[in-house]
């Protein structure tokens, strides 16, 4: 089955304890994105990775960090939690990076630093 | 900063009443305009994606339309129903690589 999956699904953790949320897809994609999602805010792209080894900025990458090294992984990583990054987070691919395809999106990771 | 705009934040219908939604972005270095259905508790799925001005899409009850000289689409639902309550999201593509979201309809339809 053609899917985006990301672990864990819940996590809740102390201010400053490093964490990493992991994506993987299985459909052979280019494109790969994080996305939080806070009350109000609508949807916002931290990181993006038109492929492997080519990460770019979002438009809220501050406090977050990611790797591409394979295609089919793209982790997340908060060196630092702060509680202003409790949020609900999705992971996304799509076939390339043109923005003509439609993006699959992962179920989500809710992550509540304390 | 490129803004995408979306109207009205929220809507409540009765079962069977057609209802459109607008979704406003920026009309330079246009590349595409996604639209995504986020049912309440799942993850957002894909509707459509336009990429040329005047396109039309339709899939079942729900059709779109799409002004790229102008900057705004159309979202369409006919004859609502209630498994049609979720969050419509657009997203305005450019030639960055970045999706930018709008903030969503809410749609509540009533039975």
């Amino acid at each position: 089955e053609a899917q985006v999956t990301q672990n864990p699904r819940y996590l809740i953790t102390v201010t400053g304890k490093k964490l990493t949320v992991t994506c993987s897809q299985n459909m052979n994609h280019e494109y790969m994105s994080w996305y939080r999602q806070d009350p109000g805010l609508g949807l916002r792209q931290i990181y993006y990775s038109m492929n492997v080894e080519v990460t770019d900025k979002g438009d809220v990458p501050e406090g977050y960090k990611v790797s591409r090294k394979e295609k089919r992984n793209f982790p997340l990583i908060l060196e630092s939690p702060s509680p202003n990054q409790t949020s609900l987070y999705f992971c996304a691919s799509s076939l390339s990076g043109t923005g003509t395809y439609e993006q699959y999106f992962g179920p989500g990771t809710r992550l509540t630093v304390t | 900063i490129l803004n995408v705009e979306q109207s009205p934040q929220s809507l409540h219908v009765q079962e069977g009443d057609s209802t459109n939604f607008t979704c406003s972005f920026p009309s330079s270095n246009f590349y595409a305009l996604h639209w995504y259905r986020w049912e309440t508790a799942k993850s957002p799925e894909a509707l459509f994606v336009m990429t040329l001005n005047g396109d039309e899409k339709k899939k079942g009850r729900i059709s779109a339309t799409l002004n790229t000289k102008e900057g705004y689409s159309y979202l369409y639902i006919k004859g609502s129903q209630p498994e049609d309550s979720a969050t419509y999201l657009c997203a305005f593509s450019g030639n960055t690589g970045k999706l930018i979201f709008g903030q969503g309809t809410t749609l509540q339809v009533k039975p």
